[in-house]
Parts: C-alpha cells; structure tokens; sequence
C-alpha cells in the first residue's frame, strides 16, 4: 500500500492564482480529512468527507473547496490565492470507526507559499 | 465546538529522564484522544492513543493516562532519547456524528539532550 499520497511536494504561487492540491488513498478509507498546519501551529481542519459525494466544512473553510467523486481523491482547491494561505497542508484518512481503528494516516503534506 | 489546551509549548530534558505534556479538552463527549509526534519536515505519525473507557494505556517507553472527570490527559515518555526530541500534539475526537475529526493542541516542542 501507498497509503496517503499527495501531490505536489511544494508549490509557489502569487496572490489571486488558483491551484488544486490532490490526495489520495489506496486503504479503502471512508473518511477523509485537509488540515493546514501554520508554522509553529496544531493542525486546523480544513474540509473532510464521510464518503464519495459527501463532504462538509471543518473549522477553516473559507478560501477552499473540496470535492469527493471517488473513494479514493480527495482534492482541495483554492480559490484567489492569498498570503494568509501560505501554509503546510495534510490530507488524512482513516476507517469509519466500525472496526475498532481510529487511528488517522496522513499524507508527507504540501507546503505552499503565497506570495 | 471542541478547545484542546496543551502545555508546555517547550520542554526540555536530559537523556534518560521522563518528560510529561499534558492536554485538557472541552467537549465531555470526546471519546478518543491520539498523540502524534511530528519531526521536523515530516507528517504527523500516531505514537499512542487512548479511548475514554480506559484510564491508563502503555507502550515501551510510553504512556497515556486519562481523566474523563477533569477532561485532561497527558504523555508520559520514560527513559527519553535523543531521537524522542520532536513536536508532540495531543487531540481529541468526539464520538458519534463527529465522523472522527480531530481538534489538536498548540503543540510541544520536545529536546532531548545527550
């Protein structure tokens, strides 16, 4: 398995572009999740879905969208780029939570700069 | 919604002494409480976690204990090395329709000196 996978690594863009950052997972996850991590910071989430078609707003959702046509991606797009974006960004995964496992996989991140 | 509080933001100790971070949470329904350590550069990886029907959960070197009464749990490593020092995050998840999102602390600063 692959696990959690994310694309790009790292990403430079300037105010007002827009870009999609993709994940994916290859375990069969329901439940999806995008957090942001800002230097020196927890993680904040961002969007999750509960399954194909399925998503909702987590804690810091304006500037982002998120769509879920597959079990398996889960791309989170923004919108107008700005410098209040420039942050490492996670995507996670984990099981429903019917088979005893909590534990959320996450992908190596994406760190974007908006400058 | 749920406020995860974690302290210390730094801690620093010698090789071969224990190291203690705790975490208080607001939300009584969080039923599931995880700790990640993040080196630097790297993804968030699950060392321990812990369900509210446990008090008590204990790995090697670590371990997690839980006060569901004063809604705070902490990390004990024993025994520490070099390579423990990293960035260590609580969390709390609520049980139910929370679908398993995760609230996270502010984060510790771990530094582990030979």
């Amino acid at each position: 398995n692959a696990g959690v996978t994310q694309t790009p690594k790292f990403r430079i863009l300037k105010i007002g572009q827009s870009m999609t950052l993709q994940c994916a997972q290859d375990m069969n996850h329901n439940y999806m999740y995008w957090y942001r991590q800002d230097p020196g910071m927890g993680l904040k989430l961002i969007y999750y879905s509960v399954g194909a078609g399925i998503t909702d707003k987590g804690e810091v959702p304006n500037g982002y969208n998120v769509s879920r046509s597959t079990t398996e991606d889960f791309p989170l797009r923004l919108e107008l780029a700005a410098p209040s974006q420039t942050s490492v960004y996670f995507c996670a995964s984990r099981y429903r939570g019917d088979r005893g496992v909590y534990e959320q996989y996450f992908g190596p991140g994406t760190r974007l700069t908006v400058t | 919604g749920e406020n995860v509080e974690q302290h210390p933001s730094t801690l620093s100790v010698q090789e071969g002494d224990s190291a203690v971070i705790k975490c208080t949470y607001s939300d009584s329904a969080s039923n599931y409480f995880p700790w990640y350590k993040q080196e630097l550069g790297k993804r968030p990886q699950l060392i321990i976690d812990i369900r509210s029907n446990v008090g008590e959960k204990k790995d090697q070197r670590i371990a997690v204990t839980l006060n569901k009464t004063a809604k705070h749990f902490s990390l004990h490593i024993t025994e520490t090395q070099p390579e423990d020092s990293a960035v260590y995050f609580c969390a709390a998840c609520a049980g139910g329709t929370s679908y398993g999102k995760l609230t996270f602390g502010q984060g510790t600063i771990l530094t582990v000196h030979p």
